[in-house]
């Protein structure tokens, strides 16, 4: 199983970059990084996925290094709405690896104004 | 469309009781997924389901049990529920091609107290 290690916890000020980075060494060949975030109360929404190199979409951009042992999540030009937890899961979809699907613990980004 | 629906949105249990939570979703996906949320920790998976009649077990699967004979529907079933049960629980679903991860839709959640 890919071990997932996240920072716990980012602040930052409103209008900033947040670029938070998810360590996976031991990160699958078949495995995608994927990014969610979750506001207290609710379930995760999704963020952002990849395999390599970089992702960019309406909301985020996502960062991997050649040898995707981990990955950076940035956060552009963020607001107090931004502000939630944010989590890295690795894993793919091939049918009998389902159940390997691994959250990390979470960071908690805090922006304040 | 309503997305994925879990009932009850509360509920405290006396240890040793039985429940079953509720979830479904109205979007068609073939996967659906139960996960449970500790204070400040991550999501573990408890349970999967490719399709209809196959389920699988996760990361933390004891304790708990499942069915899916609809698209729609994937119950989960606590059978005599104990104090380490006390969770947050999510359900979710995605739309799975095998060999592809694919975003998942979560509930809202449910949140259990076993005393």
């Amino acid at each position: 199983l890919a071990k997932i290690t996240q920072p716990i916890s980012m602040d930052s000020y409103e209008g900033q970059e947040v670029n938070i980075t998810c360590s996976h060494n031991n990160i699958a060949t078949n495995d995608y990084i994927t990014w969610y975030q979750q506001f207290p109360s609710q379930g995760p929404r999704f963020i952002i996925q990849g395999y390599k190199t970089k992702v960019t979409n309406e909301v985020a951009s996502l960062f991997i290094p050649a040898d995707r042992k981990s990955s950076t999540l940035s956060l552009p030009r963020v607001s107090l709405s931004d502000t939630a937890v944010y989590y890295c899961l690795v894993g793919d979809g091939v049918t009998d690896s389902w159940g390997k699907l691994q959250f990390g613990a979470g960071t908690q980004v805090v922006v304040t104004p | 469309n309503a997305g994925v629906t879990q009932t009850p949105k509360f509920r405290i249990l006396k240890i040793g009781q039985s429940m079953t939570l509720q979830c479904t979703q109205d979007m068609n996906h073939n996967y659906m997924y139960w996960y449970r949320q500790d204070p400040g920790m991550g999501l573990k998976l408890i349970y999967y389901s490719v399709g209809a009649g196959i389920t699988d077990k996760g990361e933390v699967p004891n304790g708990y049990n499942v069915s899916r004979s609809t698209t729609e529907d994937f119950p989960l079933r606590l059978e005599l529920a104990a104090p380490s049960q006390t969770s947050v629980y999510f359900c979710a679903s995605s739309w799975g091609l095998e060999g592809t991860y694919n975003e998942q839709f979560f509930g809202p959640g449910t949140r259990l107290t076993v005393l």
